[in-house]
């Protein structure tokens, strides 16, 4: 059982490129979010999605899209990366049919952008 | 104003002692969840606990037990029995029922166990 799958792990990145980062479920939760993690930050929410075809902005939306086509699968867009963008990304996801349901986490991208 | 805060950025136990873990939040919604996640150095995130806002009793998952106190507003981790792998940072989340897609993150506390 796979749980949450972040694709890739680590990144290099010169400042204005662009990429993507995949995160994939296997537990049918309806709810996946993107996180990233800086020191003494804790993890700041970025977008997150309520289910199919829907995206919603977090606490640090600028600089980044998402799109969630299908519901196993969230994408995280960087268009033109900057080093403020350097971070480690966390994708996770919950089941929305209790509350006290907790968030499965992926294993993190390291990104750095130069 | 924070949702979670964590105020001890670092912290020492020793191996076998008990350790507890601060976390106050800040909400107006009755309905409220608490979690505790440990990331290790490998970097995961691990779910440890939940306390729920109408829980009657403190959480408790083996080692691991949740001090709640609603009128002050804080539901501290207590780590019993500390070993050498309990070693990692540990993040206090709340999710709001008003709010409830979101999960809001402390800023965490590294736990150093001492041989």
């Amino acid at each position: 059982n796979a749980g949450v799958t972040q694709t890739p792990k680590f990144r290099v990145l010169k400042t204005g490129q662009s990429m993507t980062l995949l995160c994939a479920q296997d537990m049918n939760h309806e709810y996946m979010y993107w996180y990233r993690q800086d020191p003494g930050m804790g993890l700041r929410l970025i977008h997150y999605s309520v289910g199919e075809g829907t995206t919603a902005k977090g606490e640090v939306p600028d600089g980044y899209n998402v799109s969630r086509l299908k519901k196993q699968n969230f994408l995280l867009g960087l268009e033109s990366a900057a080093p403020s963008q350097t971070s480690v990304y966390f994708c996770a996801s919950r089941i929305i049919r209790t509350p006290d349901t907790e968030a499965f986490f992926g294993q993190g991208t390291r990104l750095t952008v130069v | 104003a924070q949702k979670i805060t964590q105020t001890q950025p670092g912290m020492f136990v020793q191996e076998k002692e008990a350790v507890t873990l601060d976390c106050t939040y800040d909400t107006s919604d009755p309905s409220y969840g608490l979690f505790w996640y440990k990331q290790p150095s490998s970097g995961e995130m691990i779910f440890l606990i939940y306390q729920g806002s109408y829980d009657q009793q403190n959480a408790t998952e083996g080692r691991y037990s949740l001090n709640f106190q609603k009128a002050r507003k804080s539901a501290n981790l207590v780590i019993s029995a500390s070993q050498l792998g309990d070693s990692a940072m540990y993040f206090c989340a709340m999710r709001e029922e008003a709010t409830g897609n979101q999960f809001y993150f402390g800023t965490g506390t590294s736990l150093t166990v001492i041989p």
